[in-house]
């Protein structure tokens, strides 16, 4: 099974800042099957990013996906007061499994 | 544009079974381009992916769940349905529903990702 891990934990920034989120395999991960997805409290979560790089509709152009192989990122240029929430990253992979990493919490500074 | 909609008791009580429906609207769970997935996550916590189901009836678990779990579908109503058995405190969590692209999505360079959502449905286990 290909373990994700995310980093920060949380991430602290002001808005207008710029926010650079990590999230790394344990084994190599396929970029056509890496996705990041933003939840705000009480909501269910919402695909930003699919195929490491490709916005999802709808999505504002602040936010990009970058990586491959074992290190991927979510960049959001410029925070705006809606975008404080949690982010995940999520992967398919060997064995047919899908896995989530731990979220990283963007919160207001 | 497609929408899923959980339904299901929202209290169960230990050593039973879990029962959950999803519905979907504005667009057949019939079409060969998805899976039709069940994910959760207890209250404060992250996701955990429980598996999927193809109409055809094909399904793939989460091995740390499997012995427990059933994922079917009914194509006559557009819906596919979880039960989770012998459910603990443990269980307790929001259950989603989620749609996964395969197939053709695949061909066009990505694939297996969660979208839409359900808007989720809290099941609590508890006595």
């Amino acid at each position: 099974e290909i373990v994700l891990t995310q980093s920060p934990g949380t991430l602290s920034l002001s808005p207008g800042e710029r926010a650079t989120l990590s999230c790394r395999a344990s084994q190599s991960v396929s970029s056509s099957y890496l996705a990041w997805y933003q939840q705000k409290p009480g909501q269910a979560p919402r695909l930003l990013i699919y195929g490491a790089s490709s916005r999802a509709t709808g999505i504002p152009d602040r936010f990009s996906g970058s990586g491959s192989g074992t290190d991927f990122t979510l960049t959001i240029s410029r925070l705006e007061p809606e975008d404080f929430a949690v982010y995940y990253c999520q992967q398919y992979g060997s064995s047919s499994l899908f896995t989530f990493g731990p979220g990283t919490k963007v919160d207001i500074k | 544009q497609v929408q899923l909609q959980e339904s299901g008791p929202g209290l169960v009580k230990p050593s039973q079974t879990l029962s959950l429906t999803c519905t979907v609207s504005g667009g057949s769970i019939s079409s060969g381009d998805y899976y039709w997935s069940w994910i959760r996550q207890p209250p404060g916590k992250g996701l955990e992916w429980i598996g999927y189901i193809y109409y055809s009836g094909s399904t793939y678990y989460n091995p740390s769940l499997k012995s427990r779990v059933t994922i079917s579908v009914d194509t006559s109503k557009n819906q596919f349905s979880l039960k989770l058995s012998s459910v603990t405190a443990a269980d307790t969590a929001v259950y989603y529903c989620a749609r996964v692209p395969i197939g053709g999505y695949c061909s066009g360079g990505s694939c297996y990702w969660f979208d839409p959502w359900g808007q989720g449905t809290l099941v609590t286990v508890s006595s």
